[in-house]
């Protein structure tokens, strides 16, 4: 079974520049998840979705981040105008629908740096 | 709140030894309680994770032991390893099916010296 893709794995912007994140999740899964982790933090969700539905979006700044999951399946994450503290990995992640246990499974994370 | 606190933030332990990161949970909502291990340039992965009904998990050498009074909940690593060395975050979730979402500690990175 595939893992959760990412792409791209790095990217350096300068600040004021936008960037965007694509996902493509586990085949199947309906809930995809959107985590911002700062160097040496635990993971923060920025949004969750429910097929193309948000589900939560409270931590996401809205003034500049902007995702879409269109179709129930890809995701894409976008930052614009990007700051110096946006410097993050974004790791997407997914999981089935049903059943509190379910494991929650990440990709490798898209690195962004913002000089 | 839904904040998870952990500890300690880095953690060195020779070859053989036991290593053992704690955590403590203030929503007393949370029902799952899962353990993730991250290794450089990779995404968290699921390692072993309990339910508050239970006081103890066990899946080989990781361990879980839950204190559901004391809100706190920690993990042990028995007979640790040098490929044991990695960042652990634990976590916890609590909400319908639909809306579950982990809430992260800050990390412990682990280093097992040979």
């Amino acid at each position: 079974e595939a893992g959760v893709a990412q792409s791209p794995r790095y990217k350096i912007i300068e600040k004021r520049q936008s960037v965007a994140f694509w996902c493509n999740p586990i085949s199947g899964h309906a809930t995809l998840y959107w985590y911002q982790q700062i160097l040496g933090q635990g993971p923060k969700l920025l949004i969750q979705f429910q097929n193309n539905g948000v589900v939560d979006d409270s931590q996401l700044p809205k003034d500049r981040f902007s995702a879409e999951r269109l179709k129930g399946v890809d995701s894409t994450l976008k930052i614009q105008p990007a700051k110096l503290e946006d410097s993050a990995v974004y790791l997407c992640a997914s999981k089935k629908t049903g059943g509190y246990g379910n494991t929650i499974y990440f990709g490798e994370g898209s690195w962004l740096t913002v000089v | 709140q839904q904040q998870v606190k952990q500890s300690p933030q880095s953690l060195i332990v020779q070859k053989g030894g036991i290593s053992i990161i704690n955590c403590a949970y203030e929503n007393t909502a949370f029902d799952y309680f899962p353990w993730y291990q991250q290794f450089p340039g990779k995404g968290p992965a699921l390692l072993i994770a309990i339910r508050p009904d239970v006081s103890e998990k066990k899946e080989g050498r990781f361990t879980i032991s839950f204190n559901k009074s004391a809100k706190q909940f920690s993990l042990h690593i028995m007979d640790s390893q040098p490929g044991d060395s990695a960042t652990y975050f634990c976590a916890a979730s609590v909400g319908d099916t639909g809306r579950r979402a982990l809430t992260f500690g800050s990390g412990t990175r682990l280093q097992v010296q040979p």
